[in-house]
C-alpha cells in the first residue's frame, strides 16, 4: 500500500534553512511526481512546489521561487523539500503529496511536519 | 496564478442536512477541480477529482459538479465525520492553488 513517512517536526531560527524528507513505500517512486504543501497555524492549504520523480524536473510557486529547493534520491524513494531565509511566518505543517496521472489529483499525502520558526 | 474562490468560508450545519459548497475560478479550469476533506491535526483527504468523479472508499453523499470556472461539491446527508474543513485544489495549471477553504461545523 502506499504510503509515506515525513521526517519529525523541526525548530529553526529566523534566517536558518530547513530540510524536509518524505520517504514513499508501496509503489514505483519515479513514476509520480510529488508535491510539496505548507498549513500556517489556521490557515489553508498553500500549495509550494513539484518534483517529477522521474527526471527530476521541479517547479515552484512565485511565491518561493527564490527560497525553496525539490530534489530526490531515487535510490532511498525519497523526495526533500528545502526552505531557506526563514522567517516567523513560515512557520507550519509542511506536506508532501503524490500526483496521479494527467489529472494530477493529490491521492497520498505524508503526515506532515511541523516547523516552527522563532528566535 | 489561478485564483479559486470558495463560498462559504464557513457553515453550520445538523446531521442529515444537505450541504454545498461552491469554488470559482478566476479563469476556466475546464474540469480540472478537485476535492479535499481536512479534519483537524490530520493530512488532507482526497474526495473528488476531476470535478465529479468520487475517490475510491468515499461515500457516495458526497458528489461534485461543475466545469470552467464554477464548481460545487455536495454532501446529502451530512454525518458526524463529515464534521471538518474542505478545499478546492485547481490542476489545470503546472502552478497548483488551493481555495481557502469552508469549515463545516455542528449547529
Amino acid at each position: 500500500q502506499v504510503h509515506f513517512v515525513q521526517s519529525g517536526a523541526e525548530v529553526k531560527k529566523p534566517g536558518a534553512s530547513v530540510k524536509v524528507s518524505c520517504k514513499a513505500s508501496g509503489y514505483t517512486f519515479t513514476s509520480h511526481d510529488i508535491h510539496w504543501v505548507r498549513q500556517a497555524p489556521g490557515q489553508s492549504l498553500e500549495w509550494m512546489a513539484w518534483i517529477n520523480a522521474g527526471n527530476g524536473d521541479t517547479q515552484s510557486s512565485k511565491k518561493f521561487q527564490s527560497r525553496v529547493t525539490i530534489t530526490r534520491d531515487t535510490s532511498a524513494s525519497t523526495a526533500y523539500m528545502e526552505l531557506d531565509s526563514l522567517r516567523s511566518e513560515d512557520t507550519a505543517v509542511y506536506y508532501c503529496a503524490r500526483s496521479v496521472g494527467a489529472t494530477q489529483y493529490f491521492d497520498f499525502w505524508g503526515q506532515g511536519t511541523l516547523v516552527t520558526v522563532s528566535s | 496564478d489561478i485564483q479559486l474562490t470558495q463560498s462559504p468560508s464557513s457553515l453550520s450545519a445538523s446531521v442529515g442536512d444537505r450541504v454545498t459548497i461552491t469554488c470559482r475560478a478566476s479563469q476556466s479550469i475546464s474540469r480540472s477541480l478537485n476535492w479535499y476533506q481536512q479534519s483537524p491535526g490530520k493530512a488532507p483527504k482526497l474526495l473528488i477529482y476531476a470535478a465529479s468523479h468520487l475517490q475510491s472508499g468515499v461515500p457516495s453523499r458526497f458528489s461534485g459538479s461543475g466545469s470552467g470556472t464554477d464548481f460545487t461539491l455536495t454532501i446529502s446527508g451530512l454525518q458526524p465525520e463529515d464534521f471538518a474543513s474542505y478545499y478546492c485544489q485547481q490542476s489545470y495549471s503546472t502552478l497548483r492553488t488551493f481555495g481557502q477553504g469552508t469549515k463545516v461545523e455542528i449547529k
